[in-house]
């Protein structure tokens, strides 16, 4: 099983700040990592994934970068909105194709 | 109608009942696997299923059966439900690829009394 650590555990933001927080994980025998984004009293809603060491991917506001040789990915966000208020979960395979999910990060943007 | 639907979207139970939560999905994939969330927990993960004839443990399966009744069902059961069962539960589905990730049902919120 990979252990998956993420940080921070929670962030308060103002509306209009830019943030980003961390996936860490274990760099040996990765395959995929794994965004989600998980609104109150919704179901989790993959954002992004990831297999290659230096890949970004872009959707709107949010990006996120994959380093696999040091067991870590970033994801950001431009300009928080209120409705970017949820929990962003990462979570990463290995070669049994299993995700391990993080506890996830839970973001609240203040108007 | 959702790709993957969950019943039932609550239920409270009393410890030692059998209990049942039923998955479906529409997307086509031959994936399924239940999770459980606990509070300051990530998602972890019960059983898993690859195919119609496969089924295997996760991490926490004891307490826990599944059954792969046609490659659109999954369901869960607790045989003898107990308090530290309380959770939300949650179904999802993949590809062979995962190439897009997981799609997950609305979830279950189950409370054992």
């Amino acid at each position: 099983i990979l252990n998956v650590e993420q940080s921070p555990q929670s962030l308060h933001v103002q509306e209009g700040d830019s943030t980003n927080f961390t996936c860490s994980f274990p760099s040996s025998n990765f395959y995929a990592l794994h965004w989600y984004r998980w609104e109150t009293a919704k179901s989790p809603e993959a954002l992004f994934v990831m297999t290659l060491n230096g890949d970004e991917k872009k959707k709107g506001r949010i990006s996120a970068t994959l380093n696999t040789k040091e067991g870590y990915s970033y994801l950001y966000i431009k300009g928080s909105q209120p409705e970017d208020s949820a929990t962003y979960l990462c979570a990463t395979r290995g070669g049994s194709y299993i995700p391990t999910f993080g506890r996830g990060t839970s973001l609240i943007v203040h108007p | 109608d959702a790709d993957v639907t969950q019943t039932p979207r609550n239920r409270i139970t009393k410890t030692g009942k059998r209990i049942m939560l039923e998955c479906s999905q529409t997307k086509g994939h031959d994936r399924m696997y239940w999770y459980r969330q606990d509070p300051g927990l990530g998602l972890r993960l019960i059983y898993y299923s690859f195919d119609v004839k496969d089924i295997n443990k996760g991490e926490i399966s004891d307490g826990y059966s599944v059954s792969r009744q046609a490659q659109a069902k999954f369901s869960l059961s607790l045989e003898s439900a107990i308090p530290n069962q309380t959770a939300l539960y949650f179904c999802a589905t993949s590809d062979s690829t995962v190439s897009y990730g997981y799609t997950f049902g609305s979830g279950t919120r189950l409370t054992v009394v």
